[in-house]
């Protein structure tokens, strides 16, 4: 069974880079057919789409964050990963990465999520 | 910007069925928005229920079921049981600049 697992840094400093990793174990990263994407989710509110990368490395995001976030792929370690620079306290959240079924090259639905990992921005 | 509407918060009693939806600000939902369903319980992660209106995941109880409805997205429980007490979230696909987008969530309460 596919399993997804996000680590990284629990606490950054405003103005400076969230970075996150997904590591997936139980399938491989490369296969076609999927994408790999975020989502996060402020404490006590609701479910926000960060964006996703697909198969063949193109990546697409929300536009609320696309000037501050990048999504890559290492398919060497079959993992993903999440960059959000020049944070604010507005992005605190816990942080979801997930993979979503792609059918004739659209993405289709979300299937399995990672735990999530809570990071807190603060000085 | 695109909002996606669910109820806040709905109350439903042991055994009993309720229906929660899921409108869009663009118009009404059709099936090309691969309407999607969520449920989350306090402290985990979303789990996925229903896919592109009315599929089912393979762990997805019999009682969940998915649909349109008056221009909505429906998601209906028959049966209710104590442990269907929940968030729930729908997300619609909208391509373009904005792929997707969650819907406020619905609080579902069992009593």
């Amino acid at each position: 069974q596919l399993q997804l697992q996000e680590s990284g840094s629990g606490l950054v400093k405003p103005s400076q880079t969230l970075s996150l990793t997904c590591a997936v174990s139980g399938g491989s990263i490369s296969s076609g057919g999927y994408s790999w994407s975020w989502i996060r989710q402020p404490p006590g509110k609701g479910l926000e789409w960060i964006g996703y990368i697909y198969h063949s490395g193109s990546t697409y995001y929300n536009p609320s964050l696309k000037s501050r976030v990048t999504i890559s792929v290492d398919r060497s370690k079959n993992q993903f990963s999440l960059k959000l620079s020049s944070v604010t306290a507005a992005d605190t959240a816990v942080y979801y990465c997930a993979r979503v079924i792609v059918v004739v090259g659209r993405p289709y639905y979300f299937d399995y999520w990672g735990q999530g990992t809570l990071v807190t921005v603060s000085s | 910007q695109t909002v996606v509407t669910q109820e806040p918060s709905l109350t439903v009693s042991p055994g009993g069925t309720v229906t929660l939806t899921c409108a869009s600000s663009t118009g009404a939902v059709t099936s090309g928005y691969y309407p999607n369903w969520f449920q989350q319980k306090p402290g985990q992660a979303p789990r996925a229920l229903i896919y592109s209106t009315s599929n089912k995941h393979s762990w997805t109880p019999a009682r969940f079921s998915g649909s349109l409805l008056g221009g909505k997205a429906a998601l209906t429980l028959s049966g209710v049981q104590p442990e269907d007490e929940a968030e729930y979230y729908c997300l619609l696909y909208y391509g373009g600049a904005q792929p997707w987008v969650f819907g406020g969530g619905t609080k579902l309460t069992v009593l």
